[in-house]
């Protein structure tokens, strides 16, 4: 989705480091998501943002953690407390109408060296 | 018992083959239901959003049966570009706002 920007795309990272995973969207939505997919696996819920200075923890929030100082950023932060990290990291945005579509950014691959 | 539960696959079809998908969900709360695509190593797109009434888009035909809390997709006449994972996706209403529950996918195959 061309409005919605992760970086990097492809992250390795040494055992016991923080990472800071960025998602940046300028399509004015207030809803932002961050998912993990492990291989050949569906989509799992790490947090979840519905407006500027709120968020929620989805299904697997333990090891991470998230900020949401402005609409248009939801940096997700894998901290060495997440023991297993190699994922595909997923950020979205959700339609503020209607439709309610999700629209999803590129995705981060993050390795453990 | 998962929320949202799709067909194991993988499926491996002929060219010109009707494929279909099926997809059930725990929650009776949940109130939209979407089918994305992905591919490999690729972010999910949406394909299509389920209505009540079934709704159709080319190939395309999707079927919503909230009594049963299933969900379909049909492809007619698939082609090679069709091979993909789908993904069945289903929206919830919580206290604090919508939510997304995705399914495991479904991985199709289509051989020339």
């Amino acid at each position: 989705d061309g409005g919605i920007t992760q970086s990097p795309k492809y992250l390795f990272r040494k055992e016991g480091q923080n990472v800071t995973l960025s998602c940046e969207q300028n399509l004015n939505h207030d809803a932002m998501y961050w998912y993990r997919q492990d291989p050949g696996q569906g989509l799992r819920l790490i947090y979840y943002s519905q407006i500027v200075n709120d968020f929620q923890k989805g299904d697997i929030a333990e090891g991470y953690s998230v900020s949401r100082e402005k609409k248009e950023s939801f940096p997700l932060t894998v901290t060495s407390a997440q023991k297993n990290p190699t994922a595909f990291y997923l950020c979205a945005t959700r339609d503020s109408g209607g439709t309610l579509n999700q629209h999803f950014g590129d995705g981060t691959r993050l390795s453990i060296l | 018992r998962k929320e949202v539960e799709q067909d194991p696959g993988p499926f491996n079809v002929p060219e010109g083959a009707t494929v279909a998908f099926n997809c059930t969900y725990s929650n009776s709360a949940s109130q939209s239901f979407f089918w994305y695509r992905q591919d490999c190593r690729k972010e999910p797109k949406l394909l299509m959003s389920v209505y009540s009434s079934g709704n159709e888009d080319g190939r395309f035909t999707a079927q919503l049966n909230r009594a049963s809390q299933y969900i379909s997709l049909l492809i007619r006449d698939s082609k090679l570009s069709d091979s993909a994972t789908y993904l069945c996706v289903v929206n919830e209403v919580n206290n604090y706002g919508q939510n997304f529950v995705f399914g495991p996918g479904t991985r199709l195959s289509v051989l020339p």
